[in-house]
C-alpha cells in the first residue's frame, strides 16, 4: 500500500540551512505536501507541489521533487528557532487534497 | 486564509462515556471534511471522509459504530467517540476542503483534540 517515510530527528544550528527528506511511493499521488506542527497544536500548510514540477521556492522554504526516485525534500534557509517543530511529508490519495498520508515527521530542533 | 475552529481542545473522560468533538469552517464551504487520529509519535491516520449531507466513508479499521460522524451542514461536522476506553485516548484532528469552481481546496487543519480516557 501507500506508504510515506521519512527521518525522525533533525538538530541544526541557528541561521544554517535544515533539509528534510522524504520517500512516496504512490507514483499517482497530485500534490505532495509540507505541514508543520508545534507542540500541541493543529497542523499549518508550509507549502506543497504539483508532480509535475520538479522544484517550489517560496520565501525561505525550497522544495525539490524527484518523481523518479519518489524524493521530496523541503530545505529551510537561516533557520530561526522558531522553525523548531514537527514538519510532516503528505501526499495525496484518491485524487483528493484532503485525502492525505502523512510520514512519521521530522522533528527539527534549532541550537541558537 | 480560511480557518477551521475545534473544539474542545481536550477533554477527559471517564471509560464507557462518549465524547462529541466539533469541526467548523469558520469562512468557507466544507464540501468534504475529514478525520485523522494521531497517536504520541505516529503519523496521523485517517479515519473518515464525509461530505455534507452524506454518509461518511470510514477508512478500512475504523468502526463505524464507534466513532460516529455527522456532517450536517457545510461549516459543520461532529465526530462522537461513544462507549470511549483508554486506547481510545489519542490527538484527534480534523480537516476541510471547499469546491470551488469545481475545483478542491487544499485542507485546511483544525487545532485538534486531545482525548484522554480515565
Amino acid at each position: 500500500g501507500e506508504d510515506v517515510e521519512q527521518s525522525l530527528f533533525l538538530s541544526v544550528r541557528e541561521g544554517d540551512s535544515s533539509v528534510i527528506n522524504c520517500t512516496y511511493t504512490d507514483s499517482s499521488s497530485t500534490y505532495l505536501y509540507w505541514y508543520k506542527q508545534e507542540p500541541g497544536a493543529g497542523l499549518q500548510l508550509l507549502t506543497y507541489i504539483f508532480s509535475n514540477m520538479d522544484m517550489k521556492q517560496d520565501q525561505r522554504l525550497t522544495v525539490l521533487l524527484n518523481k523518479k526516485d519518489k524524493h521530496l525534500s523541503l530545505r529551510i534557509a537561516d533557520t530561526q528557532t522558531g522553525d523548531s517543530a514537527i514538519y510532516f511529508c503528505a501526499e495525496s490519495m484518491r485524487g483528493s487534497q484532503g485525502n492525505l498520508i502523512f510520514g512519521k515527521g521530522t522533528k527539527l530542533s534549532v541550537k541558537p | 486564509g480560511a480557518v477551521v475552529s475545534q473544539h474542545p481542545s481536550w477533554v477527559i473522560c471517564k471509560s464507557g462515556t462518549s465524547v462529541k468533538i466539533e469541526c467548523r469552517s469558520l469562512d468557507f464551504q466544507a464540501t468534504t471534511m475529514f478525520w485523522y487520529r494521531q497517536f504520541p509519535k505516529q503519523s496521523l491516520m485517517l479515519m473518515a471522509t464525509s461530505n455534507e449531507g452524506s454518509k461518511a466513508t470510514y477508512e478500512q479499521g475504523v468502526e463505524k459504530d464507534k466513532f460516529l460522524i455527522n456532517h450536517a451542514s457545510l461549516t459543520l461536522s461532529t465526530l462522537t467517540v461513544t462507549s470511549a476506553h483508554p486506547e481510545d485516548s489519542s490527538f484527534y484532528i480534523c480537516s476541510a476542503t471547499e469546491l470551488l469552481l469545481g475545483a478542491e481546496t487544499e485542507a485546511f487543519f483544525g487545532q485538534g483534540t486531545r482525548l484522554t480516557v480515565v
